[in-house]
């Protein structure tokens, strides 16, 4: 079954510190990885997009990765700030039912 | 330029009532789609309209959903009947092209409330 899990499910964190947020998935015949941004009560808005070649894309203070071979990705954040807090949606394309498999996300909070 | 509206931001309606709630994609984009996010769920497909194909329907979890797309633009999903599991934040997503290659862009969505 096409399924994408991410961890943690929350996460609290200070201002100013890293952290990183995990992305596993089964999705097969996978075609390529977002991560996206939601912040509450919006629309999710896109971060980063990867394909199977590629190991690790930055957009800022954001950086992903992706490991094809064990289906993992991260998204790290650096030096954290308060604008960070949101959920983090990991999506996963499937070239084989032509759809978006999303994540649960993990909801972050930047505390001051 | 301006991005994907919906209308409206709030529903709140009686159990049994039907709905409509309306996306404007960005001028364009030839493909659309309709997700649904309940509390603590990820995004779930329900359906994706491209260009003059006919939709892609599978996620629609009942008959008593429907979405149609007028003149290649403006798209309108349809709940008959409501139900209170059906309250959830409805998002309306557009993109250039076929998903592979092109971003999607969503909207704000619109917190539908079955009472």
């Amino acid at each position: 079954k096409n399924q994408v899990e991410q961890s943690p499910q929350s996460l609290i964190i200070l201002e100013g510190k890293n952290c990183t947020l995990q992305c596993n998935y089964t999705v097969s015949p996978f075609s390529n990885l977002r991560w996206y941004k939601q912040d509450t009560g919006r629309g999710p808005v896109s971060l980063t997009i990867m394909t199977f070649s590629e190991n690790t894309k930055s957009n800022g203070r954001y950086t992903a990765t992706l490991d094809a071979d064990t289906k993992q990705s991260s998204l790290h954040i650096t030096a954290s700030q308060l604008s960070d807090s949101a959920s983090y949606i990991c999506v996963v394309y499937s070239s084989g039912t032509y759809k978006y498999i999303f994540g649960t996300g993990t909801r972050l909070k930047v505390l001051a | 330029g301006a991005g994907v509206s919906q209308s409206p931001s709030n529903k709140v309606t009686e159990k049994g009532k039907d709905v409509e709630l309306r996306c404007d994609p960005i001028s364009g984009h030839t493909a659309l789609y309709w997700y649904r996010q309940s509390l603590g769920q990820g995004l779930e497909f329900l359906i994706y309209f491209q260009g003059n194909s006919a939709p892609d329907k599978s996620g629609l979890p009942s008959d008593r959903f429907s979405a149609e797309r007028t003149g290649g633009s403006v798209s309108t999903l349809t709940i008959q009947r409501t139900q209170q599991e059906d309250s959830a934040v409805y998002l309306c997503a557009s993109s250039l092209g076929q998903p592979r290659s092109y971003e999607q862009y969503f909207g704000p969505g619109t917190r539908l409330t079955v009472t």
